[in-house]
């Protein structure tokens, strides 16, 4: 069964806007992972958020994570035609990545 | 950065025959890889985790005798799809893992995937 839950799993929004993703996941883990796949390609690593970390920035990302409640979200910021692609948590579960359904994401210039 | 190959991108094969796709590591040492596979439109599903010199671990539901894995080296591990059928068509898509950096918590990093059609 997927570990990871996203919300919504699609996302449209305007150049410039701020896209927020939101996953779920119902296991204790050492770590929580975000991907983008851009259509049938490979995945590539956008950021790494462990157990004991509230908030992580990467250039024009920003995730957080509540452990409490299970959630972890990503944000991008100022979002480009470039950023669309698809969005996927990933909760390490004891070294194992377990994906969420992912989020589409479409950026209209 | 770390970098994984996959081989072949592409492979069209008929119902029946066997395909062998290749993971490899090209600037790491990986003990364990994963192999995972991505319908249209859906999220990647784990099949196995492959550790280098021992058997893999399969996930429930995946048929081992189906999809053998071996991983020889620390640098490349294979699935090979035996007897495949066209419901095996899916993105094949490989991770890597690398040795002596603490495990469990660490990144992994992913290959291109192999789209596999069997017709």
């Amino acid at each position: 069964s997927q570990q990871g839950e996203e919300d919504p799993q699609a996302l449209s929004i305007q150049e410039g806007e701020n896209a927020t993703m939101n996953c779920s996941y119902k296991t204790s883990i050492n770590n929580l992972q975000w991907y983008r796949q851009n259509s049938g390609r490979g995945l590539v690593h956008l950021i790494l958020i462990r157990s004991n970390e509230r908030e992580k920035h990467s250039g024009r990302l920003r995730v957080t994570l509540d452990t409490s409640k299970k959630s972890s979200s990503l944000l991008i910021t100022a979002s480009r035609a470039a950023d669309t692609a698809s969005y996927f948590c990933a909760p390490n579960q004891g070294g194992k990545l377990i994906f969420g359904q992912g989020t589409e994401l479409s950026v209209k210039p | 950065g770390a970098v994984v190959s996959q081989h072949p991108s592409r492979v069209i094969c008929k119902s029946g025959t066997s395909v062998k796709i290749e993971c490899r590591s090209l600037d790491f040492q990986a003990t364990t890889m994963f192999w995972y596979r991505q319908f249209p439109k859906q999220s990647l599903m784990l099949m196995a985790t492959s550790n280098e010199g021992s058997k893999a671990t399969y996930e429930q539901g995946v048929e081992k005798d189906k999809f053998l894995i071996n991983h020889a080296s620390l640098t490349l591990s294979t699935l090979t799809v035996t007897s495949a059928h066209p419901e095996d068509s899916s993105f094949y898509i490989c991770s890597a893992r690398a040795s002596g950096s603490g495990g469990r918590g660490n990144e992994q990093f992913f290959g291109p995937g192999t789209r596999l059609t069997v017709l």
